[in-house]
């Protein structure tokens, strides 16, 4: 059964800080890695999807990693800022067989990001 | 920008109640899916719906539940006899195909309150 674990719990940082937020898998044979960002109250929020083929995207501040093997993702935020306080989710796609899948994205518990002005 | 649709925003019920969440999804997408987050909780694959089919369902998913894509547009998740422990967030996402490029779009997400 695939598990994922994200560290840390929660991190508070000053603004203008670059920071790593790290994502953790059991099985690595996952299909593809999505990170979410979440406001509290609110929906999930797309920020990133790496197939299990790349090594990493990029969206603006915002570049993930991806090591299948090792079966680890790293969510790296240049620059933070004030608006960037959410919590992060990473979530992965399990490769069922033959390169398809059903589309179930297995969660980690979050990131709480506070970055202070 | 398109985007995933739930109704409604909050949801108080009593126990015993049937409830119908309902989402429109992203317009051109194929697959749809219902996720929930019990507060404090990780996010929990409910079920996944293709072809006007259930592709796949975790053990969450058992037969007090049910979905439905009663036309073009809708896509709904039925909970037949509502339990204290279904107060949850419940989120719906589509995405455009299952293969390939998958990601997933999300709803604002439905607030259960079993009471």
């Amino acid at each position: 059964k695939q598990e994922v674990t994200q560290i840390p719990a929660a991190l508070s940082v000053p603004e203008g800080e670059n920071l790593v937020l790290n994502c953790s898998f059991t099985d690595s044979a996952i299909y593809n890695l999505q990170w979410f960002r979440q406001d509290p109250g609110k929906g999930l929020t797309s920020l990133l999807l790496i197939q299990s083929s790349q090594r990493e995207q990029t969206s603006g501040r915002l570049n993930a990693s991806l090591d299948k093997s090792s079966g680890r993702s790293t969510l790296y935020i240049a620059a933070s800022q004030p608006g960037d306080s959410a919590t992060y989710l990473c979530a992965v796609r399990l490769n069922l067989r033959y390169g398809t899948s059903y589309g179930k994205l297995t969660f980690g518990q979050g990131t709480i990001l506070t970055v202070h002005p | 920008e398109p985007e995933v649709t739930q109704t409604p925003s909050h949801q108080v019920t009593q126990m015993g109640q049937e409830v119908i969440l309902r989402c429109v999804p992203i317009s051109n997408h194929l697959y749809f899916y219902w996720y929930r987050q019990i507060l404090g909780q990780k996010v929990e694959f409910l079920v996944s719906f293709y072809n006007n089919e259930i592709s796949e369902k975790s053990e969450i998913f058992d037969d007090q539940f049910s979905v439905e894509r009663p036309d073009g547009s809708n896509f709904t998740l039925k909970i037949r006899s509502t339990k204290l422990e279904d107060s949850a967030m419940y989120f719906c996402a589509s995405s455009a195909r299952i293969i390939s490029y998958n990601e997933q779009f999300f709803g604002p997400g439905t607030r259960l309150t079993v009471l």
